[in-house]
């Protein structure tokens, strides 16, 4: 049973516009999320993260919505630059699980020139 | 600059053969992970230690051991190579029960 789930395979935008990915999670003990980036050939790399006592974190051009009532998260990444192109991982954890992370499979983003 | 160390980076071995991955981390943090990472399945959790001498079993664990005698370091083994655990090895670490997780830069193995 999937707990965390990225639903698109594969994102392609324009540069300059918004990327969005989404993730849902179906384990309402979830209390923390985070947002991993990977380039091929490269172990992952985080890039930001939100408590569930929060429903939106920004840090630069990203920016992550938590909505704990429909259990989805969502990366905004205003603008897009080809350098963003990647596989964007979703993680989430709680304390009840010792807090090992749970990672979806993960989007490929595509930023076009 | 501290770091996260894989090695090897790149293995092909054959069924039925003991193969041991290297992870060694120089943060001196307490949690250390075995992922592997499959087409379809993003990343998934082979085993995990919380300290020296404590190993937990992750969501994939059949087939794979790890141990912690220092801090540095969590060697993973395949005790009998399979095929189907051909696949890409990332080991991680964090300072503590919270937070990011930094990763290697993995380790791919090929089973024949």
């Amino acid at each position: 049973d999937q707990q965390v789930k990225q639903n698109s395979p594969s994102l392609s935008v324009q540069e300059g516009r918004i990327s969005i990915l989404n993730c849902d999670y179906t384990n309402s003990m979830f209390d923390y999320f985070l947002w991993y980036k990977k380039y091929p050939a490269e172990g992952p790399t985080f890039l930001i993260s939100i408590s569930s006592i929060k429903d939106k974190n920004e840090d630069g051009r990203f920016t992550v919505f938590l909505n704990k009532s429909a259990k989805h998260l969502s990366l905004h990444i205003v603008p897009s630059q080809p350098g963003d192109s990647a596989v964007y991982f979703c993680a989430a954890s709680d304390g009840g699980s010792n807090y090992k992370l749970t990672f979806g499979k993960g989007t490929l983003l595509t930023v076009n020139p | 600059d501290a770091e996260i160390t894989q090695s090897p980076r790149h293995k092909i071995t054959e069924t039925g053969r003991q193969v041991t991955l290297a992870c060694h981390q120089t943060w001196n943090h307490n949690n250390m992970f075995w992922y592997r990472q499959d087409l379809g399945h993003g990343l998934r959790l082979i085993h995990y230690s919380y300290g020296v001498h404590d190993t937990n079993k992750g969501e994939v664990s059949d087939g794979y051991s790890v141990s912690r005698s220092n801090t540095e370091d969590l060697p993973l083994t395949l005790e009998s190579a399979a095929s189907s655990q051909t696949s890409v090895y990332f080991c991680a670490s964090r300072k503590g029960n919270t937070g990011e997780l930094f990763f290697g830069e993995g380790s791919r193995l090929t089973v024949l």
